[in-house]
């Protein structure tokens, strides 16, 4: 199996932009979550759904964060528009019977 | 309220010596644990899990944790660190039911001297 993937690995772009994350989960996982890594905040869950649908989305921060679902092998994260206090390492993680595991992220600089 | 602490923000340790990295939880009924690794530049990887049963659990790289209810303790050992075990080491606890959602701790970064 591949794993979780996730693109692009690294993103740069200006603050106002709109920037689109994009995940694809372990063939046969149930669970997609959403996570934000900071130096400063830690690991912070956003968003994670169950077969498709959006369970929990309290820990996204704004209503410029948006996260689809539209079928169980792609789900994609939108900031619209993007600001610099959005530079981050966002993971995309999947699980089946509660063991996650995780994307190798892509790393988010808003300039 | 719940949640997972691991005191120790920074460990080292020289190579060939012992490691035990803490955690200790808050949770309303026993919970499933789980310790993930991450090294630099790379995602989380799944170390040991507890779900039930024997409270000592054996993990990849030659890592165990250990479960102590009267402790509400999950701490991770290893008796002989190689220096690629310099890594972030990240605790969390999940819903032994529903949804499963994982609260994490917020890690102990280790450094391996040579």
């Amino acid at each position: 199996d591949a794993g979780v993937i996730q693109s692009p690995r690294h993103e740069v772009t200006e603050m106002g932009q709109e920037v689109t994350l994009r995940c694809k989960p372990i063939s046969g996982h149930d669970y997609l979550f959403w996570y934000r890594q900071t130096m400063m905040r830690g690991l912070e869950l956003l968003i994670y759904f169950n077969n498709n649908v959006p369970i929990d989305d309290s820990g996204m921060p704004e209503d410029r964060f948006s996260a689809k679902m539209p079928n169980a092998s792609f789900s994609t994260l939108k900031i619209q528009p993007s600001e610099p206090r959005d530079s981050a390492v966002y993971f995309c993680a999947s699980s089946y019977n509660y063991e996650q595991y995780f994307g190798p992220g892509t790393r988010l600089t808003v300039t | 309220a719940q949640s997972v602490t691991q005191p120790d923000i920074h460990i080292t340790v020289s190579e060939g010596a012992s490691l035990e990295l803490r955690c200790n939880y808050s949770y309303g009924a026993t919970p499933y644990l789980f310790w993930y690794v991450q090294s630099p530049g790379q995602g989380l990887q799944l170390l040991l899990k507890y779900f039930s049963g024997d409270t000592l659990v054996q993990g990849i790289k030659g890592f165990e944790a250990e479960f102590k209810r009267s402790q509400s303790s999950f701490n991770l050992r290893k008796p002989s660190v190689h220096w690629s075990d310099a890594a972030e080491y990240f605790c969390a606890v999940g819903p032994a039911s529903g949804y499963n959602k994982l609260i994490f701790g917020a890690g102990t970064r280790l450094a391996v001297h040579p």
